[in-house]
């Protein structure tokens, strides 16, 4: 099973500043990964797939990056509505499995 | 639009059974691949089950294999998850999403609670 460890658990920025979320691989997964966004009370919501195909409708904001065993979300300049929970997820093999979660807040 | 809609959720005990659906619309639903995700009460999200387009293969997370059922009815753009032997840890919000091949759209999600 592919262990995915999301770094750091909790990041703390203030609108406008950049987030750089991390998310590690157990072994190479080459770019089936994915990311996603998740608001209280809501479904997630996909951002990018394969690494760093942005989503329809996702922000020229968030971008990925990353391929192999170690990948990274950026958000350039972070919205009042972009303080949330981002999960990475991979679909190199099965079982799929996500990463426990980065949890955005406001400083 | 594409648009997910699951049903089914509700109060279990220990042991029993639960049937959840996934109504689809906005997209052919036999060309796509379809999973189930489910997230505990403040837990992350955990990959449950996928079916291929045709359901000629099914995947299962070892947590539920042999108690759970993927199934689905193209010819009525249905999804199904059959639960069997449930369990307290089964406790969660089901969510049925579309692969694209990533999770490209998700349901609101139903939710199961398996308790005496």
């Amino acid at each position: 099973e592919v262990v995915l460890t999301q770094s750091p658990a909790t990041l703390s920025l203030s609108p406008g500043e950049r987030a750089t979320l991390s998310c590690r691989a157990s072994q190479s997964i080459s770019r089936y990964l994915a990311w996603y966004q998740q608001k209280p009370g809501q479904a997630p919501r996909l951002l990018i797939s394969d690494a760093s195909n942005r989503a329809t409708g996702i922000p020229a904001r968030f971008s990925g990056s990353g391929s192999g065993t170690d990948f990274t979300l950026t958000i350039s300049s972070l919205e009042p509505e972009d303080f949330a929970v981002y999960y990475c997820q991979q679909r190199y093999n099965w079982p799929r499995t996500f990463g426990q979660g980065t949890k955005v807040e406001i400083k | 639009e594409v648009h997910l809609l699951e049903s089914g959720g509700g109060l279990v005990q220990p042991g029993g059974s639960l049937r959840l659906s996934c109504a689809t619309s906005g997209f052919s639903f036999s060309s796509y691949a379809m999973s189930w995700v489910r997230q505990a009460p403040g837990r992350g999200l955990e990959w449950v089950s996928t079916i291929s387009e045709s359901g000629g293969s099914t995947y299962y997370a070892d947590s539920v294999k042999g108690r759970f059922t993927l199934s689905r009815d193209n010819s009525k753009n249905m999804l199904y998850l059959q639960m069997n032997s449930l369990r307290a840890e089964d406790t969660a919000v089901y969510y049925c999403a579309k692969e694209a091949p990533a999770y490209q759209n998700w349901g609101q999600g139903t939710l199961v609670t398996v308790s005496s």
